[in-house]
């Protein structure tokens, strides 16, 4: 099955903790992305990678960074969680120019 | 900055019916458009896609796209339970079609 695998699928944590997502996409595509979709289904786009290039969204603060081994992996790291990172964490990808294809998405509740 | 309003932001219709969707964008440069569905614990998936001003149907869904109005809109036609989704509005402009901002969504229900 070609696809966008997140994990894991929930993660509940306490404020201050680092948390790492995983995300893995085996359709070949050459960009990959984290999105933030908050309690009102609100998608906002955080970052995205393609050939070793980084693009941030400048209101990402800077305790999210993501971390790619190769073209098919981009992980998510929150190095000191707070209250209003709960939300839930899409990863997806493309290639140039065409329809963004993504995951089921990682549930982060911080108490 | 580009700015994406859907409206209504929820709507429940009887099976059968026709359904529609509204997205107005603020940025006249912009250059795709998409209709994603997302239906609930599960990924948003694209549906239709348009990038030029007209209609495009596929199916009983059908896309239309006004640039001058900065509107684009979708429609269902007999309205099926398992249409029922949040269904968001996405737009992209010269960065490419990839560079998506969405809209808050509407959620859609389609009671048998």
């Amino acid at each position: 099955e070609t696809a966008v695998f997140q994990t894991p699928n929930y993660h509940v944590t306490q404020v201050g903790n680092e948390v790492s997502f995983n995300c893995k996409q085996t359709l070949g595509h050459d960009t990959m992305y984290w999105y933030k979709q908050d309690s009102k289904k609100l998608l906002k786009i955080m970052f995205s990678y393609n050939n070793k290039q980084l693009i941030v969204n400048e209101t990402v603060p800077r305790r999210f960074s993501p971390q790619s081994s190769d073209k098919a992996h981009l992980n998510l790291r929150i190095k000191s969680v707070e209250p209003e990172d709960s939300a839930v964490y899409l990863c997806a990808s493309s290639i140039a120019n065409t329809e963004v294809f993504f995951g089921k998405g990682t549930r982060l509740t911080v108490v | 900055q580009q700015n994406v309003q859907q409206s209504p932001e929820s709507l429940i219709v009887p099976e059968g019916a026709r359904t529609s969707l509204n997205c107005t964008f603020s940025d006249s440069a912009s250059q795709y458009f998409w209709w994603y569905r997302q239906h609930s614990g599960k990924a948003p998936k694209a549906l239709m896609s348009i990038f030029s001003n007209g209609e495009k149907e596929e199916g009983r869904f059908t896309i239309h796209l006004n640039k001058a109005s900065l509107h684009f809109s979708l429609h269902i036609r007999d309205s099926q339970p398992s249409d029922s989704a949040l269904y968001l509005c996405a737009v992209s402009g010269a960065g490419g079609a990839d560079r998506l901002t969405f809209g808050k969504g509407t959620q859609l229900i389609i009671q048998p």
